[in-house]
């Protein structure tokens, strides 16, 4: 299995307050990737990273804010959190391109009242 | 736009039925396609996956075809068991200079004994 933690891994909040979560990998893998999972929705990518202090948006990206400041970790920040990020929210990791699997994380589930 | 559409689930199958779940694609370009497995309480795997038109992804007794001709890449098992119970979802990945996926909502497919 890739190395791939994330942590938290549960967490209640309440709405207005700020949230990180961590992803950290062992693979020395250049891409990460942050993907949110809702019923209906699949998952949708939130930000990416394609190296050290290089992010980019994914599709659902308001209200959320990344940083990578060394390979190994990659960090999901939401400023204020509100209802609507509850979710599940996936970690992924990736080397050589697109003909090559993403490798996921076991998920955090967060839960803002 | 690029995007993957799924049957809706849930798929019910007794043990060692055959298992189709249909999955089509819109993409410009020629995008890679994926099947990811996801387990309950887990982060998603990937199946199998397939990088041009004819190519055929197999891996655990699960396949898949890669047809441009009809846009799709549907998922196939000869004889399921209860232990394939999981959601699955279908992928592609545009490429570009990041390993971007866009997945369909996923199809919860449960084996009954």
């Amino acid at each position: 299995d890739a190395g791939i933690t994330q942590s938290p891994r549960h967490k209640v909040t309440e709405t207005g307050t700020p949230v990180t979560l961590r992803c950290h990998q062992t693979e020395n893998h250049r891409y990460m990737y942050w993907y949110r999972q809702d019923p209906g929705h699949g998952l949708r990518l939130i930000h990416y990273s394609y190296g050290v202090k290089d992010t980019d948006k994914g599709e659902v990206s308001d209200g959320y804010s990344v940083s990578r400041s060394k390979t190994e970790d990659f960090l999901l920040t939401l400023e204020s959190a509100t209802s609507s990020q509850t979710s599940v929210y996936f970690c992924a990791i990736s080397d050589f391109g697109q003909y090559y699997e993403q490798y996921f994380g076991p998920g955090t589930r967060l839960t803002v009242t | 736009g690029n995007s993957v559409t799924q049957m809706e689930g849930p798929v019910t199958l007794s043990e060692e039925a055959f298992l189709t779940i249909n999955c089509t694609y819109t993409a410009t370009g020629y995008p890679s396609l994926f099947w990811y497995v996801q387990y309950p309480g887990e982060g998603l795997q990937l199946l199998l996956k397939a990088t041009k038109a004819d190519d055929k992804g197999s891996n655990k007794g699960f396949e898949a075809t890669y047809r441009k001709e009809t846009t799709s890449f549907h998922l196939e098992k000869g004889s399921v068991q209860v232990s394939d119970s999981a959601v699955y979802f279908c992928a592609l990945s545009v490429g570009g200079n990041t390993d971007k996926l866009i997945f369909g909502t996923g199809t919860r497919l449960q084996v009954f004994p």
